[in-house]
């Protein structure tokens, strides 16, 4: 079965530490995507990438970090630089040749800090 | 600034009706409009697309009209179903360039039984 997986689903942080949300997908997909989704607002991007070794600052990356070394993975790491990290947080791919393709999105982590 | 407006945070409708979902947009480079789909603590899924060159596209029970002169595209339910309550999101694109997705803030539907 193609698709995105997220883990974990919950995630529980205290303030100041650093964590990392796993994002990985089989759709042979090139371009991944992470946003974050707060009550009452819109999916905001945080950081995407095109190609593998390669990625570029969304709308909100500040305290945000990512890596692109394999074409499947897109980890996203939550810094103690955020001030506000509590927020479900969504991954997404996307083909990137050919004709408009949808972004496919996972399940989603649910990252809180105490 | 919000270059992808859902002005009604939340619609209600009779099952059995028609459910009309609005976006506004202000990038005249958009060219290609996705409607989304998404239950709690679940991501997205996609349900109908549109590009540019249509002024409509129909899938089943669900109907997206682009009106490129106003930038405004809708969403047209019919007829609604409990299992459409929901929130919708609606996104704008660019087919050339960086291929973002500007998310609205969604609508949230309820279809009463």
């Amino acid at each position: 079965d193609g698709g995105i997986t997220q883990s974990p689903k919950y995630l529980f942080r205290k303030e100041g530490q650093n964590v990392t949300l796993s994002c990985e997908q089989n759709l042979n997909h090139d371009a991944m995507y992470w946003y974050r989704q707060d009550p009452g607002q819109g999916l905001r991007l945080i950081y995407y990438s095109q190609i593998v070794n390669d990625f570029q600052k969304g709308d909100i990356a500040e305290g945000y970090s990512v890596s692109r070394e394999k074409k499947e993975s897109f980890p996203l790491t939550v810094t103690s630089a955020q001030k506000n990290p509590t927020a479900f947080y969504l991954c997404a791919s996307k083909q990137q040749q050919g004709s408009n393709n949808e972004q496919f999105f996972g399940p989603g982590t649910r990252l809180t800090v105490l | 600034d919000q270059q992808v407006k859902q002005n009604s945070p939340s619609l209600s409708v009779q099952e059995g009706r028609i459910s009309i979902l609005n976006c506004d947009y202000t990038n005249s480079m958009f060219d290609y409009f996705l409607w989304y789909k998404k239950y709690p603590a679940e991501g997205p899924t996609f349900l109908i697309s549109i590009s540019s060159i249509k002024d409509k596209n129909e899938d089943g029970r669900f109907t997206v009209f682009l009106n490129k002169s106003a930038k405004h595209l809708s969403l047209h339910i019919v007829p609604s179903q409990p299992g459409d309550s929901a929130v919708y999101f609606c996104a704008a694109t660019t087919t050339s360039g960086t291929y973002k997705y500007i998310f609205g803030t969604g609508t949230r539907l309820k279809v009463l039984a």
